[in-house]
């Protein structure tokens, strides 16, 4: 099975601020990758598939990057908005995995 | 609109069984694999169990395998989990969603395995 690591699994973050967060594949995965956003009480929402492709109606200030083992989600200027736990997730191989999260609130 | 809508959750007790579905509107349904993904009372996501837009492959988690069995009904536009032999470490909230990059999530249903 292949594992997903992420990093950090918290940060505190000010408004405004760039933001960035690292996702780490046990082996491979090309770059069939996706990001998603959660917020409590709420179901997961797409923001990123294949490591870079923007995901329609999500706004261009997320951005992500990588191919191979190494991806990054980079959200550019930090909204009130996007206060909420990030999860990185393979669909190259099965079982499909998921990151462990990385929450991200206000400082 | 793509939409997906479970249904099915609720209490039941170890060693129960219990079968979830999954309606979705919007899209032409046969034409995408569909996944369950369940996470539990404040930890993470997990992928559960998918299956082709044929319905021809399936494929599950270790936690669940023997256990669990994925179907859809492409006329009925509708995905099931059919889930035997549930335990205490099954309680989550089941999500259905769209394709292997999981490009849309229903709102989840909740299940609640408790003696």
């Amino acid at each position: 099975d292949i594992q997903m690591t992420q990093s950090p699994s918290s940060l505190s973050a000010s408004v405004g601020d760039r933001v960035t967060i690292t996702c780490r594949a046990s082996q491979g995965i090309s770059n069939n990758l996706a990001w998603f956003q959660q917020k409590p009480g709420k179901a997961p929402k797409s923001l990123i598939y294949a490591a870079s492709s923007l995901q329609s109606g999500v706004p261009s200030k997320f951005s992500g990057s990588g191919s191979g083992t190494d991806f990054t989600l980079t959200i550019s200027s930090l909204q009130p908005e996007d206060f909420a736990t990030y999860y990185c997730q393979q669909y190259n191989s099965y079982p499909l995995t998921f990151g462990p999260g990385t929450r991200v609130d206000i400082k | 609109e793509v939409q997906l809508l479970e249904s099915g959750g609720g209490l039941v007790q170890p060693g129960e069984s219990l079968r979830l579905s999954c309606a979705a509107s919007g899209f032409t349904f046969s034409t995408y694999d569909m996944h369950w993904v369940r996470q539990a009372p404040g930890k993470g996501l997990e992928w559960v169990s998918g299956i082709t837009g044929s319905g021809g492959s399936t494929y599950y988690a270790d936690s669940v395998k023997g256990r669990f069995t994925v179907s859809r009904d492409n006329p009925k536009n509708t995905l099931y989990l059919q889930m035997n032999s549930l335990r205490a470490e099954d309680a989550a909230i089941y999500y259905c969603a769209k394709r292997g990059y999981m490009d849309v999530w229903g709102e989840g249903t909740t299940v609640t395995v408790s003696s």
